[in-house]
C-alpha cells in the first residue's frame, strides 16, 4: 500500500512564484491535512479537510490557499511564496476522528 | 484542546527501558493521549493511543494514571533505531484536529 504520497520531494522557488503541492492517498480516508514544520518546532497545522468538499483553516492558513479535488487528493498552493514559507510540509490523512494520523514523507520546500 | 508538556530531550543505551513522561494537566473528559513518532526526514508515524490505565502494543506500552494529569510511553528494551522525536497530543476524538508540540528527542547510544 502506497499510504499518502507527496509530490515533490524538493523543490526550490523564488520569491514571488506560485506552485502547488500534491498530496493523494489510497486508504479511502475522509479527513486530509496539511502541516509545516520548521527546524526544532513541533508541526502546525496550515489547512484540514474534514471530509471531501469541505476545507477549514488550521492554526497557521496565511498565505495557503487548498483544494480537496475529491476523496483522494487534497492540494496545498502557495500563489506568491515568500522565504517565510520555507519549511517542510507534511501531508496527513485519517479515516476520521478517533483514529491516528497517517503520515506522507513531506516536501522540503526552499524559498530563495 | 489540553495543553501538554515532555521534557525537550532523553538519552538512553541500547537495551535500556526508556519512559517519557507527558503532562496534561488541563485534560478534559472526552479527551484521549495519543503518541506519535518521528525519525529524521520522514513524517510521524502513529504509536500507541489510550484513554486510562494501561494500553500496550507490540511496540509500546502507554501508562495513564487515575486522574489522567500525565502519561508515560514505555520503550521496551531500545535500540538505536529509536532514535527519533515522541509526540505526546492530547485531544477530544470528536474534534477535527490535533496539535502538534515541539516533542521529546530521544538520543539512543551504543
Amino acid at each position: 500500500n502506497a499510504g499518502v504520497t507527496q509530490t515533490p520531494k524538493f523543490q526550490v522557488l523564488k520569491t514571488g512564484q506560485s506552485m502547488t503541492l500534491q498530496c493523494a492517498q489510497d486508504m479511502n480516508h475522509n479527513s486530509m491535512y496539511w502541516y509545516r514544520q520548521d527546524p526544532g518546532m513541533g508541526l502546525r497545522l496550515i489547512y484540514y479537510s474534514a471530509s471531501e468538499g469541505t476545507t477549514d483553516k488550521g492554526e497557521v492558513p496565511n498565505g495557503y490557499n487548498v483544494s480537496r479535488l475529491n476523496k483522494r487528493e487534497f492540494s496545498l498552493r502557495l500563489e506568491s511564496a515568500a522565504p517565510s514559507q520555507t519549511s517542510v510540509y507534511f501531508c496527513a490523512s485519517r479515516e476520521g476522528t478517533g483514529y491516528g494520523y497517517t503520515f506522507g514523507s513531506g516536501t522540503r520546500l526552499t524559498v530563495v | 484542546l489540553a495543553k501538554t508538556t515532555q521534557p525537550i530531550s532523553m538519552d538512553s543505551y541500547e537495551g535500556q527501558e526508556v519512559n517519557i513522561t507527558c503532562s496534561h494537566n488541563n485534560i478534559a473528559t472526552n479527551d484521549y493521549i495519543t503518541w506519535y513518532q518521528q525519525f529524521p526526514s520522514q513524517g510521524p508515524r502513529f504509536i500507541i493511543q489510550g484513554y486510562k490505565t494501561k494500553v500496550t502494543n507490540e511496540v509500546a506500552s502507554l501508562f495513564i494514571p487515575a486522574d489522567r494529569k500525565s502519561s508515560t510511553l514505555s520503550l521496551p528494551r531500545v535500540s538505536l533505531s529509536d532514535t527519533a522525536v515522541y509526540y505526546c497530543l492530547v485531544g477530544d476524538m470528536e474534534y477535527s484536529t490535533l496539535t502538534f508540540g515541539k516533542g521529546t528527542m530521544l538520543l539512543v547510544s551504543p
